[in-house]
């Protein structure tokens, strides 16, 4: 089963508005990493967060972590059109020089111009 | 330049065929990865290669094989392809924290 679990899985909101994004995992990590697919394309990298760490910030991009409730959650302010795609969390467990990497199933969003 | 490339990004098919994807980085990373992404999205790692050994390797039937033939390609290889063979496969290699770079994909239909 997926490690990551997004929550909702889909989201359609009104540009300018926010949009929030939810993560839950199982296990623990080192670090946890947001992706974003546009339609068509590879997936592309967004924010890491490392498991020490509770808040970041990247442009219009908040993530926070929890590892006591193994939740993260990412907040896209002042959402654009351009904005529209699949977001996926992703956790990172170093073990023994490996970096096994889980992604959850997603959540699509969608912006109205 | 493109850092993570793989062919064909359009792959179509008979049942029964064998098939390979080229996956190229060349970002100097140690660490390869093959992807399958199926029709609902859910995003499953098949492998994965470290200096040009297999590290990890989920239950994927051995009808795919991964080869590399150095640190910089890492290729898939398809057996007798079969329906349920039909997705998005993507390729990808990982840098510092294990943050992951991927290719554009390349969606296989099998007939």
């Amino acid at each position: 089963s997926q490690q990551g679990e997004e929550d909702p899985q889909a989201l359609s909101i009104q540009e300018g508005e926010n949009a929030t994004m939810n993560c839950s995992y199982k296990t623990s990590i080192n670090n946890l990493q947001w992706y974003r697919q546009n339609s068509g394309r590879g997936l592309v990298h967004l924010i890491l967060i490392r498991s020490n760490e509770r808040e970041k910030h990247s442009g219009r991009l908040r993530v926070t972590l929890d590892t006591s409730k193994k939740s993260s959650s990412l907040l896209i302010t002042a959402s654009r059109a351009a904005d529209t795609a699949s977001y996926f969390c992703a956790t990172v467990l170093f073990d023994t020089g490996r970096r096994a990497l889980t992604f959850g199933s997603g959540t699509r969003l969608q912006v109205q111009p | 330049d493109t850092a993570v490339s793989q062919t064909p990004k359009y792959l179509v098919t008979q049942m029964g065929n064998d098939k390979s994807i080229k996956c190229e980085q060349n970002l100097g990373h140690d660490t390869m990865y093959w992807y399958k992404q199926d029709s609902k999205k859910f995003l499953k790692i098949m492998f994965s290669y470290n200096n040009k050994e297999l590290i990890i390797n989920e239950t994927v039937p051995n009808r795919f094989s991964p080869k590399s033939p150095d640190k910089a390609h890492l290729n898939l290889h398809i057996n007798s392809l079969e329906l349920g063979d039909s997705a998005v496969y993507f390729c990808a290699s990982s840098g510092y924290q294990g943050t992951q770079y991927f290719g554009p994909g390349t969606r296989l239909t099998v007939l």
